[in-house]
């Protein structure tokens, strides 16, 4: 059973599109987190929820938008996707912050903007 | 701004040696500390952690070890096997609060049989 699953594994999109990219965890977990990891394999945080809600938002542009339908879900739209938002898209979860314990990452989602 | 950062962004080693991969770290009131590898076509999966009032944990062949004085940790791989080839990550957190794991750039281990 994965832990941490995210869909669909690869995306190959036109500028200008909206994709979206699903996860799901099945550990728990209350906290659950989007990260986006570039060419050079830098992985940067995006978005981090805690039981349906925001609680972390870093520098992203307002094309991102996360959705949480409930906390074992976590899903990632992008609307008028951009070259640049190429990437490889990371969705994690976690026991809360407060407990600092490790991430469970899914497999990744590699985007391609043409 | 603070970061986690690493020394070498690739290590290569022969087969049967030992990896030692370098982090440095600057936010003085990190308190826990995670390795992660992360294998091609894979999400990074943990390793090892430590936490502030350690300076030192081994695992099975993995040893992470820590100096806060400097700000440094390091990830002691023995005996190194192809399958270790990846890329691993340190992650810095700060206990109680809403810290969001931080991760350094990386380091490419690849090990040459």
């Amino acid at each position: 059973d994965t832990a941490v699953s995210q869909t669909p594994k690869y995306l190959v999109t036109q500028m200008g599109n909206d994709k979206s990219i699903k996860c799901e965890q099945n550990l728990g977990h209350d906290t659950m987190y989007w990260y986006k990891q570039d060419s050079k394999k830098f992985l940067k945080i995006m978005f981090s929820y805690n039981n349906k809600e925001l609680i972390i938002n870093e520098t992203v542009p307002n094309r991102f938008s996360p959705k949480s339908p409930d906390k074992a879900h976590l899903n990632l739209h992008i609307n008028s996707l951009e070259l640049g938002d190429s990437a490889v898209y990371f969705c994690a979860s976690s026991p809360p912050l407060s407990t600092n314990e490790k991430l469970f990452f899914g497999s990744g989602t590699q985007l391609s903007v043409l | 701004g603070e970061s986690v950062g690493l020394h070498l962004p690739t290590l290569s080693v022969q087969e049967g040696d030992n990896s030692i991969i370098n982090c440095a770290y600057s936010n003085s009131a990190s308190d826990y500390f995670i390795w992660y590898k992360q294998e091609s076509g894979k999400g990074p999966q943990f390793i090892i952690d430590i936490r502030s009032n350690m300076d030192k944990r081994q695992g099975q062949r993995v040893t992470v070890l820590l100096n806060k004085t400097v700000k440094h940790l390091s990830l002691q791989i023995a005996a190194t096997q192809p399958g270790d080839s990846a890329v691993y990550f340190c992650a810095e957190m700060i206990s109680g609060g809403s810290y969001i794991p931080t991760f350094g750039r990386g380091t490419s281990l690849i090990v040459h049989p």
